[in-house]
């Protein structure tokens, strides 16, 4: 069973309102990712981070923003969320080498109205 | 760069009918290859995986051999269940700075009627 966790799974939020989505694992991964899935199932990563203080932008451009104080925590942020930011987001760890896999948390499901 | 390629969904079956979901891939070196599923309201979660060619992965009666030659790395399954109803991505570890990151397919729905 994967040890990584998203809060909340769901989320219904005025326009203008900042969120935080959180991510948690527990399993000392290096490796953190925050892919966004769009009604098709489509994932598009948004950002990755190899490490404590590493983030980067990932495929799709995002106006979240995530930060990396801790190995164990990746949040990501929405300063002005807007109803374009609906949908479902997926946060993922792994330890990053060529034959590892990704482990998933639940995922958030976003509404802005 | 590196790339993944899945068969379009939805897939409607009927239970006990065998199952095919086609995956090609590009890549430069020898990736690692996967098969994921996602079941409805949750995260992805590892279904098996192959890390050379030829090697076959296998789990809860799926299988996905790793082709070099075609570059792909379909998967199948010989007698499906109501309860496989799941959305399906292929994906490979792609290299990058700082480490391996994981490219998806653009998911495969299998819808399984009894």
């Amino acid at each position: 069973e994967a040890d990584i966790y998203q809060t909340p799974r769901y989320l219904v939020i005025g326009t203008g309102k900042k969120i935080t989505l959180e991510c948690s694992q527990t399993m000392g991964h290096d490796k953190m990712y925050w892919y966004q899935q769009d009604p098709g199932m489509e994932l598009h990563l948004i950002h990755y981070s190899y490490g404590v203080n590493s983030t980067e932008k990932g495929d799709l451009s995002s106006e979240s923003t995530v930060s990396r104080i801790r190995t164990e925590h990746f949040p990501l942020t929405l300063e002005s969320a807007r109803p374009s930011h609906t949908s479902q987001y997926l946060c993922a760890s792994s330890e990053g080498r060529r034959n590892t896999e990704a482990f998933f948390g639940q995922g958030t499901r976003l509404t802005v109205v | 760069g590196n790339s993944v390629t899945q068969m379009e969904g939805p897939v409607t079956l009927s239970e006990e009918a065998f199952l095919t979901i086609n995956c090609t891939y590009t890549a430069t070196g020898y990736p690692s290859l996967f098969w994921y599923v996602q079941y409805p309201g949750e995260g992805l979660q590892l279904l098996l995986k192959a890390t050379k060619a030829d090697d076959k992965g296998s789990n809860k009666g799926f299988e996905a051999t790793y082709r070099k030659e075609t570059t792909s790395f379909h998967l199948e399954k010989g007698s499906v269940q109501v309860s496989d109803s799941a959305v399906y991505f292929c994906a490979l570890s792609d290299p990058g700075n700082g480490g391996f990151k994981t490219i998806f397919g653009a998911g495969t729905r299998l819808f399984v009627k009894a």
